[in-house]
């Protein structure tokens, strides 16, 4: 009974494909977010849904498009996959404008 | 640009000993700070938090100190267990009610039985 699943868990692909990751939250949270790990390990924000509607839009390159059909879900897809997306992104929700995040278990994305 | 800084990437502790995790910022106005802990293969989540207006906040074994002049603050563990052999981040939220967090880099600790 995960709180925030995201899916795949892993991801592997070649340069040039376009690829999604899905994410659901069933705790009743407002906010939803996406969060990219890079290979220094810093975890940094790149979207941030309310209720549906887009509130940050970190400097992500635009074949990154977030897209969230109701508040509990909020998908990621990417457009011609570059070696640089190589990451592990991390899908969270919290209540409206609380701090505290929950977290997915992460995608492990690597782009051959 | 590093507004949450944890400078040492890894700790290692014997089981019943103290464990002290740092964390460093830079921005003054930063108002709340939060702990969380992440295993392999695992999202991170919630330890434990404080605000500004405290310069201690205590949960069971855990204990985050809170030293604003020097834009610091530290999770202590007591008694480490093997349990805890985790990754902890540090993380604020850029203003008050914002909606992302700034995260540290992670400090791994490995609790030695």
């Amino acid at each position: 009974d995960t709180a925030v699943s995201q899916t795949p868990k892993y991801l592997v692909t070649q340069m040039g494909n376009d690829k999604s990751i899905k994410c659901e939250q069933n705790l009743g949270h407002d906010t939803m977010y996406w969060y990219k790990q890079d290979s220094k390990k810093f975890l940094k924000i790149m979207f941030s849904y309310n209720n549906k509607e887009l509130i940050i839009n970190e400097t992500v390159p635009n074949r990154f498009s977030p897209k969230s059909p109701d508040k509990a879900h909020l998908n990621l897809h990417i457009n011609s996959l570059e070696l640089g997306d190589s990451a592990v992104y991390f899908c969270a929700s919290s209540a409206n404008r609380n701090e505290k995040l929950f977290f997915g278990s992460g995608t492990q994305l690597s782009v051959l | 640009d590093q507004q949450v800084k944890q400078n040492s990437p890894s700790l290692s502790v014997q089981e019943g000993r103290i464990s002290i995790l740092n964390c460093d910022y830079t921005n003054s106005m930063f108002d709340y700070f939060l702990w969380y802990k992440k295993y392999p293969a695992e999202g991170p989540t919630f330890l434990i938090s404080i605000s500004s207006i405290k310069d201690k906040n205590e949960d069971g074994r855990f204990t985050v100190f809170l030293n604003k002049s020097a834009k610091h603050l530290s999770l202590h563990i007591v008694p480490s267990q093997p349990g805890d052999s985790a990754v902890y981040f540090c993380a604020a939220p850029p203003q008050t009610g914002a909606n992302n967090l700034f995260f540290g880099t992670g400090t791994r600790l490995t609790v030695i039985p």
